[in-house]
């Protein structure tokens, strides 16, 4: 079975400051990855995705996550954050090369202090 | 370009009702999902269509949920009879055919959220 874990439920930092959100995985063979954002009363937007090659994959907004297979992690960053970046923060993970589907976990409410 | 459709945004109903979302993905998709969003929760994946077949449905809770892709353009999802753990925000999804630089990436429709009394 795949699975993900963000294990903060909420993330606080002060605007301008950098910005992490954790993500780790579980899955067999190679992950597909990925990152949405959900603003409220919204459906989720993509944001940036790790299928292979890179390990540092930008995305949109300035936002960027590094796939580390080793910790089997997949943490998204952004070097100065926005009070726009408050919203709620979704890893995905699919199975590489398969037909299932992804498995998203339970968010990460992100609050960008002015 | 448009976006995924959804309507209604919002539905209240009793338990024991009957429900219906409709779901108009992005022109040219072939692959269209429907997730359930339970508050405090990720979305989960209900079915998953390509085109009009059924690819996926192993956690759709067929006693009671159905879904259908005529056409293989939009697609409905029916709840009947509705319960109280029926309440979320049912999210429709899609995506094109795997394949170029937009493969694996999926578009989300704003959402249905249902209350069930």
């Amino acid at each position: 079975a795949q699975s993900v874990a963000q294990p903060e439920d909420q993330v606080k930092v002060a605007e301008g400051n950098p910005l992490t959100v954790k993500c780790t995985y579980s899955v067999s063979g190679n992950p597909y990855l990925f990152w949405y954002v959900q603003y409220p009363n919204r459906g989720l937007q993509f944001l940036l995705k790790y299928i292979t090659g890179d390990n540092l994959v930008k995305g949109s907004y300035g936002f960027e996550a590094e796939f580390n297979k080793s910790q089997t992690s997949f943490h998204l960053k952004k070097p100065s954050a926005l009070v726009s970046d408050s919203a709620l923060y979704f890893c995905a993970v699919r199975q590489g090369g398969s037909a299932r589907q992804l498995t998203f976990g339970s968010g990460t409410q992100l609050t960008v202090l002015p | 370009e448009a976006g995924v459709a959804q309507s209604p945004r919002y539905k209240i109903i009793e338990k024991r009702q009957s429900v219906a979302f409709w779901c108009n993905p992005i022109s040219g998709h072939a692959t269209l999902y429907w997730y359930q969003q339970i508050l405090g929760q990720g979305p989960k994946l209900l079915i998953q269509f390509q085109n009009n077949g059924v690819v996926d449905d192993s956690q759709l809770p067929k006693d009671r949920f159905s879904a259908e892709r005529l056409k293989g353009v939009d697609s409905t999802l029916k709840i009947q009879p509705a319960k109280l753990e029926d309440s979320a925000v049912y999210l429709c999804a899609s995506s094109p055919l795997s394949g170029g630089p937009l493969a694996y990436e999926q578009y989300f429709g704003p959402g249905t959220r249902l209350t069930v009394t």
